[in-house]
């Protein structure tokens, strides 16, 4: 089993669709989750972050974790076709950035 | 957000050159950097993991005699791909640690060797 899976897609939705991506991990030390959006030939740019579980919200994305299942989602609400992009899940234990773990990536279409 | 700025975006060298890329992270100091480097439509493979003033730390697989790595600071960490062949090819993203738990990636570096 890998430490992080994510569904890899691709995912394609219309407009103004609410959409959901998930990942699930394996290791219970995990407290930091961290959902990245990268364009084609482009950096990572960090979305949201939250520690140990709960929910995060930050205009039309929502963040949840849930430890207990070893589950986290994201959500976008009115997606739009500037959310078209990869979505990585990014999890780490703590020690200032050491071992991080990035999920796979869900490619998402938002069609217009 | 904090701000990782990476250069060059794009490179082209002729196979056998040398080619660095360097990282700088602008607003803050990064005790930890991270090079990585990834396929077309694939997710990021971490290279090495460099702390400033101490050697890199170099995954299994990846060659520490070919991928040079710098951290002369706490804001600026270096790539280097020495005698760069075809198969080197690649993008490659740097990414910065220094604000707690929260890592912030550098625009990243096609490179084409020819």
């Amino acid at each position: 089993q890998k430490e992080v899976e994510q569904d890899p897609g691709p995912l394609s939705v219309p407009e103004g669709a609410i959409v959901s991506l998930n990942c699930t991990y394996s290791n219970s030390a995990f407290q930091y989750f961290m959902w990245y959006r990268q364009y084609s030939r482009k950096g990572p740019e960090l979305l949201m972050y939250t520690y140990s579980s709960g929910n995060k919200e930050d205009g039309r994305f929502t963040a949840q974790v849930d430890k207990s299942s070893k589950y986290i989602s994201l959500f976008i609400r009115d997606s739009q076709p500037s959310d078209s992009a990869t979505y990585l899940c990014a999890m780490s234990a703590g020690n200032y950035g050491q071992n991080f773990v990035f999920g796979p990536g869900t490619r998402l279409s938002v069609l217009p | 957000g904090a701000v990782v700025s990476q250069h060059p975006s794009w490179v082209i060298c002729k196979s056998g050159t040398s080619v660095k890329i360097e990282c700088r992270s602008l607003d803050f100091q990064a005790t930890t950097m991270f090079w990585y480097r990834q396929f077309p439509k694939q997710s990021l493979m971490l290279m090495a993991t460099s702390n400033e003033g101490s050697k890199a730390t170099y995954e299994q697989g990846v060659e520490k005699d070919k991928f040079l790595i710098n951290h002369a600071s706490l804001t600026l960490s270096t790539l280097t791909v020495t005698s760069a062949h075809p198969e080197d090819s690649s993008f490659y993203i740097c990414s910065a640690s220094g604000l707690g738990e929260k890592l912030f990636f550098g625009s990243g570096t096609q490179l084409s060797v020819l």
